[in-house]
């Protein structure tokens, strides 16, 4: 499967807990982004990265939230101090960046309940 | 800031009936524009796409003409099937170069025998 992949599929954790989800994009895609669905709407955009450098944060985006991209491969989201609004699937797309548009192709998400 | 405005749902048809979800958007420029599907328990599907006004994105039967005058994208196809139940989501992409993605909320459709 060459696809991207994320894990874990799914988390549960209890508030105030910390959290990280990891993405592995489709072999050099140069782009990395991170969006989070709720129920019944479209997913929002949160951050994305060029190769290793976060080029856009969302608003949305708290102080309690962190994403890297290390060495340009894989990235990580943490989210720290979980709230029970953090409660969402968490969708991580990737792309190669070339000419005048790339097309995003998203993993299958984490969905995270916090209780 | 941009923005999608989606058709509400959800929208239920007979097998072979003619679709149509409405799109309209709010951008500065010329966006990208995107229909999205995602079937049941899986992740989002690229469906079709369209850079510059009067293209015409297709796939697998489905179609959208990007129009810039009436800043619309609708979706459409002329025969549904069973298998075209999913979550549709239209999808901008600003200028030039294209990075963050804005959705509309989606349109649950649901194709019955």
């Amino acid at each position: 499967d060459t696809g991207v992949s994320q894990n874990p599929r799914h988390k549960i954790t209890k508030r105030g807990q910390n959290v990280t989800f990891r993405c592995d994009p489709i072999s050099e895609h140069n782009r990395l982004y991170w969006y989070r669905q709720t129920l019944g709407q479209g997913p929002e955009f949160l951050t994305y990265f060029q190769n290793e450098a976060q080029l856009e944060k969302s608003r949305l985006l708290s102080d309690r939230f962190s994403a890297e991209r290390p060495k340009g491969s894989f990235s990580t989201l943490e989210i720290q101090r979980t709230e029970q609004g953090d409660s969402a699937m968490y969708l991580c797309a990737s792309s190669l960046s070339i000419g005048v548009l790339d097309t995003q192709y998203f993993g299958p998400g984490t969905r995270l309940t916090v209780l | 800031g941009d923005s999608v405005t989606q058709m509400e749902g959800p929208v239920t048809l007979s097998e072979e009936a003619f679709l149509t979800i409405n799109c309209t958007y709010t951008a500065t420029g010329y966006p990208s524009l995107f229909w999205y599907v995602q079937y049941p328990g899986e992740g989002l599907q690229l469906l079709l796409k369209a850079t510059k006004a009067d293209d015409k994105g297709s796939n697998k039967g489905f179609e959208a003409t990007y129009r810039k005058e009436t800043t619309s994208f609708h979706l459409e196809k002329g025969s549904v099937q069973v298998s075209d139940s999913a979550v549709y989501f239209c999808a901008l992409s600003p200028p030039p170069s294209g990075s963050r993605l804005t959705f509309g909320e989606g349109t649950q459709l649901t194709v019955n025998p």
